[in-house]
């Protein structure tokens, strides 16, 4: 069983608001992902991490912001949040060495009203 | 066009029915995943697979590198199989997905 968390599984908050995804995982997983996935749609990276102190920006265009600070920790913060930010996000992890599979969070779902 | 197409885009079947969900992609890839997503949006990973094929209870899954295809099979499918699948191929640093195919099993 991936041991793999995100909180909370549901957000619903008001325009302007500062808000932080949480996302951890208790496998010592070096890389660690960000998915943004709105209804009926694919996945889509918005940030990615190899490791403590490196982040970077996925091939969606996000106005989001992520730090890595420890291993088992990758949050994802919106500095003032729009309802163009409703979407679903969903976190992953897997190890660093090769092509490994990817283990996925619940996902938080996220409203701005 | 995307990367990775799936077909079909929906899928309702009777219990019991042998179930094909197919995957094409366009690039060079490492891995092809299938992964299942359920209401509320949890993913979990199903399969990995770079070449052959690979079986866990009544999921199959195969891929064929040089056609650059994959399916996901279900064998006697049941109501709780109804869900997301997705399809999703490694390449570089990344992970490309499918928008899914949604698969309803009525009793």
């Amino acid at each position: 069983e991936a041991d793999i968390y995100q909180t909370p599984r549901y957000l619903v908050i008001g325009t302007g608001k500062k808000i932080t995804l949480e996302c951890s995982q208790t496998m010592g997983h070096d890389k660690m992902y960000w998915y943004q996935q709105d209804p009926g749609m694919e996945l889509h990276l918005i940030h990615y991490s190899y490791g403590v102190n490196s982040t970077e920006k996925g091939d969606l265009s996000s106005e989001s912001t992520v730090s890595r600070i420890r291993t088992e920790h990758f949050p994802l913060t919106l500095e003032s949040a729009r309802p163009s930010h409703t979407s679903q996000y969903l976190c992953a992890s897997s190890e660093a060495r090769g092509y490994t599979e990817a283990f996925f969070g619940q996902g938080t779902r996220l409203t701005v009203v | 066009k995307n990367e990775v197409e799936q077909s079909p885009q929906n899928l309702t079947a009777q219990e019991g029915e042998f179930i094909t969900i197919n995957c094409s992609y366009s690039v060079g890839i490492s891995a092809l995943h299938w992964l299942q997503q359920h209401p509320g949006g949890g993913i979990v990973s199903l399969f990995m697979l770079s070449s052959g094929k690979k079986k866990h209870g009544r999921l199959i899954a195969t891929i064929n590198i040089q056609e650059k295809h994959s399916s996901l099979h279900i064998t006697a499918s049941h109501p709780r199989d109804s869900a997301v699948y997705i399809c999703a191929v490694s390449s570089n640093y990344k992970l490309t997905f499918g928008k899914g195919t949604l698969l309803t099993v009525n009793p």
